[in-house]
């Protein structure tokens, strides 16, 4: 069965400061897509950042990274230079079963809290 | 901005009462979520579509009906609302970049059943 586990309930990061969220993943598909998404206190889902499994890379959006370790199974969020704004819940999720379908599982998220 | 919108935005509702969710998306996208999400559970799938008349079970899909008879329009059905489906309920799209499709969320719906 496929699964995100995300093991931080909340993480502190200084304004300025760089954090990062942790994720790791099981599944047995050889293709997949690992994404993170943002979810402020005004409730939205915001999309980071996504990475495939073939990538070569890892995947950067502006101060988004996602450090991808295909043999550990992790992929983990990198934010830089934190800003006040960033606080809010992260999940992490995969794109499971078939490709067609696009199907998301997601972790428990983390809230991250970004303190002056 | 996918052009997602969902309706109501926020319900409160009885036991046992049928209640209706409306996603209505502007983009002509073929796939279409429901999700719902709780604490300490993230967001589970309830019922997707891959097409007008068109769809499948998630996760969690007991107690849940789901409806597609047009493209931007997909509904998502409480038969019988119970406690245990007071919830936010996310509506979702999935938009091809190129070789990446990205899911992309409605505002989301609050349900309270009492």
């Amino acid at each position: 069965a496929q699964k995100i586990t995300q093991t931080q309930p909340g993480m502190f990061v200084q304004e300025k400061e760089a954090v990062t969220l942790d994720c790791t993943y099981d599944t047995s598909d050889q293709s997949y897509g690992l994404f993170w998404y943002k979810q402020p206190s005004s409730g939205e889902m915001i999309f980071l950042i996504y990475q495939g499994s073939y990538d070569e890379q890892n995947a950067t959006e502006g101060r988004y990274s996602l450090n991808f370790q295909k043999a550990r199974k992790s992929a983990n969020l990198v934010i830089s230079a934190s800003q006040l704004g960033d606080s809010a819940m992260y999940f992490c999720a995969m794109r499971g079963g078939s490709y067609n379908t696009d199907k998301l599982i997601f972790g428990t998220g983390t809230r991250l809290q970004v303190f002056p | 901005d996918a052009g997602i919108t969902q309706s109501p935005r926020h319900k409160v509702t009885e036991t046992g009462t049928p209640v209706t969710l409306r996603c209505h998306q502007t983009e002509n996208h073929r796939y279409m979520y429901w999700y719902r999400q709780d604490p300490g559970h993230g967001l589970r799938l309830i019922h997707y579509s891959y097409g007008v008349k068109d769809t499948d079970k998630g996760e969690v899909s007991d107690g849940y009906s789901v409806s597609r008879s047009k493209t931007e329009d997909f509904l998502l059905t409480l038969e019988s609302a119970t406690s245990s489906q007071t919830s936010v309920y996310f509506c979702a799209i999935s938009e091809s970049q190129g070789a990446k499709n990205i899911q992309y969320f409605g505002a989301g719906t609050r349900l309270s059943v009492l």
